[in-house]
């Protein structure tokens, strides 16, 4: 049973278009998400997070929305940079429970130069 | 500061012989984790310990993994008995704990069962 999932398994997208990194989740519980960017033999890098109580968190030239009703987030990268190439995993949790975070399968972005 | 860092970053072994997986996370962080990646696959929760708490164990996936952690600091997974769909890149993480949400990941062991 997949709670938390990235339909897409790649994206590619022009340097300086926006990039749109999707996720969906299934459990009601989870109040708290996250997005986290990993490079080929690296560990995963924290990006950015949003709590249930917001529908949008900006960093820079990140952006996360959250689409509660819909049980629906999504990563906004712009403008789309050739560093910024690599997998995304959204993950979830229920800041009610263990902390225990659930990832999704990932989403390979590739930023054309 | 130091990351977490994880030992040995690359690990072969023979089918039926047991493995350990060491974790050493960030100073003073309470909350450690265990994932494995297997290949195409996402971030598959193992465990989880957050200072003198029970464990959450719930991700293991037989009684031949098991995980340790002493003192609070160093944690290590064990696989006994390996099988090779134990194959998988095994990745800890750390955070500061409860009201901290944000996880600083090692690099990864990649365990390669023959």
């Amino acid at each position: 049973d997949q709670q938390v999932k990235q339909n897409s398994p790649s994206l590619s997208v022009q340097e300086g278009r926006i990039s749109i990194l999707n996720c969906d989740y299934t459990n009601s519980m989870f109040d708290y998400f996250l997005w986290y960017k990993k490079y080929p033999a690296e560990g995963p890098t924290f990006l950015i997070s949003i709590s249930s109580i917001k529908d949008k968190n900006e960093d820079g030239r990140f952006t996360v929305f959250l689409n509660k009703s819909a049980k629906h987030l999504s990563l906004h990268i712009v403008p789309s940079q050739p560093g910024d190439s690599a997998v995304y995993f959204c993950a979830a949790s229920s800041t009610s429970g263990t902390y225990k975070y659930i990832f999704g399968t990932g989403t390979r972005l590739k930023v054309l130069a | 500061g130091a990351g977490v860092s994880q030992s040995p970053s690359n690990k072969v072994t023979e089918k039926g012989k047991d493995v350990e997986l060491r974790c050493d996370p960030i100073s003073g962080h309470t909350a450690l984790y265990w994932y494995r990646q297997s290949l195409g696959q996402g971030l598959e929760f193992l465990i989880y310990f957050q200072g003198n708490s029970a464990p959450d164990k719930s991700g293991l996936p037989s009684d031949r993994f098991s995980a340790e952690r002493t003192g609070g600091s160093v944690s290590t997974l064990t696989i006994q008995r390996t099988q090779q769909e134990d194959s998988a890149v095994y990745l800890c993480a750390s955070s500061l704990g409860y009201g901290s949400y944000e996880q600083y990941f090692g690099p990864g062991t990649r365990l390669t069962v023959t």
